[in-house]
């Protein structure tokens, strides 16, 4: 397994700022990704985050709205920029780790006003 | 296309109830993983199981087990003598090239 630990927990931020979201796993891991979650709905994946090589976005989501580093195999960020309402959700980061499990970050609950 | 459907949105009993979520999947790849994840108020995902396609070995664990049938593409998760900690929302998701295709999520109440 891994332990992934995300920063900040929540956050609450005004419309047209940017957050960074920090996501930190306790162990060398190549596949990283980010998720997003709105509220009451699945998981949609934004990208892909593979230490090494650029970021792989998924469609609907570009890299000037959701710039990502991956700088070292324990490690990624994810920026939402330009917020607005509608990118309140739960912002998570998930590893992959032996045998295929891919586990999850503890999230980070983001709120635009 | 690949699609994971759980069709119940919401699943209410009472504490001591078994209980069975369901998950039925498309897919074109003949390898693949299916995954369980538990999401409880507190929001976290909590991974519960992955089957790989040639594993159709039922697998149980406490009180909780899995039916895989790849002839129905389902792969059923039952709660035994369910408690109020197993209130959550339960996501079924299937991996193809590592990212994940998750189903809605079955919102599962226990009642005291």
């Amino acid at each position: 397994s891994a332990v992934i630990s995300q920063k900040p927990s929540r956050d609450i931020c005004q419309r047209g700022t940017s957050l960074t979201i920090q996501c930190q796993v306790d162990s060398q891991v190549t596949m990283m990704f980010w998720y997003r979650q709105q509220p009451g709905q699945s998981l949609t994946l934004i990208a892909t985050a593979n230490q090494g090589s650029e970021a792989t976005y998924e469609s609907g989501f570009v890299i000037d709205k959701f710039p990502i580093s991956r700088p070292n195999l324990t490690f990624s960020t994810l920026t939402v920029s330009n917020m607005s309402p509608e990118d309140s959700s739960i912002y998570l980061c998930s590893v992959v780790v032996d045998s295929y499990e891919q586990y999850f970050g503890p999230g980070t609950r983001l709120t635009v006003t | 296309a690949q699609k994971v459907t759980q069709a119940q949105t919401e699943i209410s009993v009472v504490e001591k109830e078994d209980v069975t979520l369901d998950c039925v999947y498309e897919t074109r790849d003949t390898t693949y993983y299916l995954f369980w994840y538990k999401q409880p108020p507190s929001g976290e995902l909590v991974f519960l199981i992955r089957r790989n396609s040639f594993d159709e070995q039922n697998e149980i664990s406490g009180r909780y087990s899995w039916n895989f049938q790849k002839s129905t593409s389902s792969f059923n998760f039952t709660i035994t003598a369910s408690q109020v900690v197993d209130s959550a929302v339960y996501f079924c998701a299937l991996d193809s090239n590592y990212q994940l295709i998750w189903g809605a999520g079955t919102k599962l109440i226990i009642k005291p």
